[in-house]
């Protein structure tokens, strides 16, 4: 049972657009959730956050929306550039356990000039 | 300073038998995660461990699979009787005292059960 999702295993964007990488998660319980970057050959490097009492939040270029009455999140990246190319994966904690976190099978996001 | 650091880093195996993959994490950082993710996956928690707590073993897939950590550093994890299915990539993270955003990703060991 995946309980996190992310539909879309692939986005190709121009750059300077909006990137847009969404999630749709089923837990209830989840309260935190995350936004991983990988690039090849490396391991997933924490992007951007979101707690479940907040609706956005931002960090520069990068800005995750939650809906907690639809169960989904999105990532938006504003505007697009060719080093963004990279696999994103959306992440959940639930908080009846803090320490763990369940990853979504990410999104491979492709800049091109 | 040094990241987490994972060997080897391609693995490839024969059906049935044993591997040891290595995760050094990040000096001081006290819990250690490892991850797993198979072709077209997520990333799947595996083990946890944290401090000198009982490690969390809940995402283990089968007792052909174990981990330990020795002196709260160096951490090995251990598949027995490779089956073709353990194919994956082995991602092992660590943090200081388990923030979920603060975990630390090594590169991974890719591991091919022929």
């Amino acid at each position: 049972d995946q309980q996190v999702k992310q539909n879309s295993p692939s986005l190709s964007v121009q750059e300077g657009r909006i990137s847009i990488l969404n999630c749709d998660y089923t837990n209830s319980m989840f309260d935190y959730f995350l936004w991983y970057k990988k690039y090849p050959a490396e391991g997933p490097t924490f992007l951007i956050s979101i707690s479940s009492i907040k609706d956005k939040n931002e960090d520069g270029r990068f800005t995750v929306f939650l809906n907690k009455s639809a169960k989904h999140l999105s990532l938006h990246i504003v505007p697009s550039q060719p080093g963004d190319s990279a696999v994103y994966f959306c992440a959940a904690r639930s908080r009846r356990n803090t320490d763990k976190l369940i990853f979504g099978t990410g999104t491979r996001l492709q800049v091109f000039p | 300073g040094a990241g987490v650091s994972q060997s080897p880093s391609n693995k490839v195996t024969e059906k049935g038998k044993d591997v040891e993959l290595r995760c050094d994490p990040i000096s001081g950082h006290t819990a250690l995660y490892w991850y797993r993710q198979s072709l077209g996956q997520g990333l799947e928690f595996l083990i946890y461990f944290q401090g000198n707590s009982a490690p969390d073993k809940s995402g283990l897939p089968s007792d052909r699979f174990s981990a330990e950590r020795t002196g709260g550093s160096v951490s090995t994890l251990t598949i027995q009787r490779t089956q073709q299915e353990d194919s994956a990539v082995y991602l092992c993270a660590s943090s200081y005292w388990g923030g979920v955003e603060t975990q630390y990703f090594g590169p991974g060991t890719r591991l091919l059960v022929l």
